[in-house]
């Protein structure tokens, strides 16, 4: 049973756009949420991550947004490039929790 | 620091046959993860182990399946006997519980192909 659902699968952005990646879960008791970044041949590697008591966190062209009585939370990537292109998953876990629940992903390209 | 080190990075074997992946999580990190990644189903956790210890093998697909960490800087999970359904990257990720976010880092994969 997938507890984070990730959209869209696929995602082509040309460079300079705005690429928007989506989540929703269930389960309340998530009290982390990070967001991967993995390019071909490597493992996923934390991009950002945000607690729910923020309703965005910034890191450079990298922006959450998170809604906390939807249970979603969606990834910006502004001023998009060809190097942003990777998969991307979101994760959520309890916050004392050990367990990450990861999104199934989204393949990004960015076209120049 | 070198990160997770895995080995081998590649591995094709056929039916039947047993396989061990390797891991050497980052040194101070006391908590370490193996997860599978497939198209199907994404990323999966198979077992966690803290302080060598397993806390949660409740992922391990079935028993041909065994996880092992011997001590702080090593643990291998052996498939035995292997099957082409097996067939995946196999992640391993360490984490230092001390930290805000306890960041998992994961390393490079080992793509198994079971023929």
């Amino acid at each position: 049973q997938q507890q984070v659902k990730q959209s869209p699968q696929s995602l082509i952005v040309q460079k300079g756009g705005i690429s928007i990646i989506n989540c929703a879960y269930e389960n309340t008791a998530f009290d982390y949420f990070p967001w991967y970044q993995q390019f071909p041949g490597k493992g996923p590697a934390l991009l950002i991550a945000i607690r729910p008591d923020v309703s965005e966190k910034k890191e450079g062209r990298f922006t959450i947004s998170f809604n906390k009585s939807a249970k979603q939370f969606s990834l910006h990537i502004m001023d998009s490039q060809p190097g942003d292109s990777a998969t991307y998953f979101c994760a959520a876990r309890p916050d004392s929790g050990y367990a990450l629940n990861f999104g199934k992903g989204t393949s990004l390209l960015v076209t120049p | 620091d070198a990160g997770v080190i895995q080995s081998p990075r590649h591995e094709v074997t056929e039916m039947g046959q047993e396989v061990t992946l390797r891991c050497k999580p980052i040194s101070g990190h006391n908590s370490l993860f193996w997860y599978r990644q497939t198209m199907m189903r994404g990323l999966e956790l198979l077992i966690y182990f803290n302080n060598n210890v397993p806390i949660d093998d409740s992922g391990m697909p079935e028993d041909r399946f065994s996880a092992k960490m011997p001590n702080a800087s090593f643990s291998t999970l052996k498939i035995q006997p292997s099957e082409p359904r097996d067939s995946a990257v196999y992640f391993c990720a360490s984490r230092r519980l001390a930290g805000p976010y306890n960041e998992q880092f994961f390393g490079p994969g080992t793509r198994l192909t079971v023929l």
